[in-house]
Parts: C-alpha cells; sequence; structure tokens
C-alpha cells in the first residue's frame, strides 16, 4: 500500500506487503530529517536518518527518500511485520527539530 | 543508538500540585536538553529547549514560570509542572543533543494526569 498524501493520516498494509509513507516538510533550509517509530504510551523511537546533502538512505528493512525539489520526504518499510503498527513520525531540523503530523500504519496479519 | 532515561514513566497529581520529571543522558554528555508535550492523537509539540547552565529558551506560546526547566548538569534537566491543573495532563517526552545525531533519541515519555 501507498500513503498518497498527509490528508490520509491512516495507512493499512498487510503482513509481508511493502508500505511506503509520505511527509511533505516546510523548511527548504532544513539539514537534517529523521523518521521515528511511536508505539502506545512511548517515547518516539528512532529508525533512520538522513542529511540534506544525500536523497536516499538505507537501513535494515527500511529506506528513507528525500527529494529536496518538492520538499518530500518518504520512508519504506520493506515485508512489514505486525510489529510494525504503530504512528510514525518524519522530523525535520532547522535549528531545532519540527515534527510532522504523523501516520498511523496498521498491519494485519 | 544514545540512551535517555525519563522518570517518571506516569504520574497522577492533584490540582494546584507541582510535578518533577527528570530526563537523564545515560551515556553521553548532553549539553542540550529538549522537552516536548504531545496530546493524544497529535504530534510532539517542542516547549522549550534546556543548556546546560543556562536559562531555558522556551517556544512561544509556554508559561516559563509554569514550566521551569533546569539542565544544572550534563546528564540531567528537570521539567517542573507548576500549581498542575486538568489541562496540563498530557504526555511530556524529553531528548538530549550533544552533537548531529544524538538529538535523534528520545525519552520513554512521562504521562501526567491531573486530577
Amino acid at each position: 500500500g501507498e500513503n498518497v498524501g498527509l490528508h490520509l493520516p491512516t495507512l493499512s498494509v498487510q503482513e509481508g506487503d511493502n508500505s511506503i509513507i509520505n511527509c511533505a516538510y516546510s523548511n527548504s533550509a532544513s539539514d537534517y530529517f529523521i523518521w521515528y517509530k511511536q508505539e502506545s504510551g512511548k517515547g518516539p523511537q528512532f529508525i533512520i536518518d538522513i542529511r540534506s546533502n544525500m536523497d536516499k538512505r538505507q537501513g535494515q528493512r527500511v529506506t528513507v527518500l528525500l527529494n529536496k525539489t518538492v520538499k518530500h520526504l518518504s520512508l519504506q518499510i520493506a515485508a512489514t511485520q505486525p510489529g510494525d503498527s504503530a504512528v510514525y513520525f518524519c522530523a525535520e531540523r532547522y535549528g531545532k527539530l519540527t515534527f510532522g503530523q504523523g501516520t498511523i500504519l496498521t498491519v494485519h496479519p | 543508538g544514545a540512551v535517555v532515561s525519563q522518570h517518571p514513566s506516569r504520574v497522577i497529581c492533584k490540582s494546584g500540585t507541582s510535578v518533577k520529571i527528570e530526563c537523564r543522558s545515560l551515556d553521553f554528555q548532553a549539553t542540550t536538553m529538549f522537552w516536548y508535550r504531545q496530546f493524544p492523537k497529535q504530534s510532539l509539540m517542542l516547549m522549550a529547549t534546556s543548556n546546560e547552565g543556562s536559562k531555558a529558551t522556551y517556544e512561544q506560546g509556554v508559561e516559563k514560570d509554569k514550566f521551569l526547566i533546569n539542565h544544572a548538569s550534563l546528564t540531567l534537566s528537570t521539567l517542573t509542572v507548576t500549581s498542575a491543573h486538568p489541562e496540563d495532563s498530557s504526555f511530556y517526552i524529553c531528548s538530549a543533543g550533544g552533537g548531529v545525531r544524538t538529538e535523534a533519541f528520545f525519552g520513554q515519555g512521562t504521562r501526567l494526569t491531573v486530577v
């Protein structure tokens, strides 16, 4: 499944599918971007980050893509698992971190 | 990754009392710590930036006399919610900074309920 924009704050996928979560950031001068996962009642957990001089970075099962031309950030999760169900936030840094609104990812077994 | 510990994880207090929340960086020296507030189903909102040995910088609309921040050492920052009211009930989260990546790590959060 694919999240087509921030006006759809929920994303439901089947276990094993790939997930794509999108984020539009606001400041073209932001130099650093982070994706977080937040489970209910817990603090945000760092997933992956990317600096503004890069356009792609890969981690374990996750990839972050940065398109500075349109100020867009995406998080791709491969082979999504039920344990990936959480709220995902992007954050941009220009002096301080500013968080996006979040996307609720639900993974169905 | 860096470890940030926040305590307590949840607290219930009566209206009019004060509550102190601690944020500790366990494996690095945090020159800067950040305090956030999060309402249910909403994003994190930065309240203030705490710098070791100096006064905190508060975001617009955050009452500095109500949310007292102290950053007396490189490993500890505290947030005190003074004269708490039910509308102060929220999830408070800290993060610690000291370099490019260390600010990326957050504490576990504190659920404050004022009754």
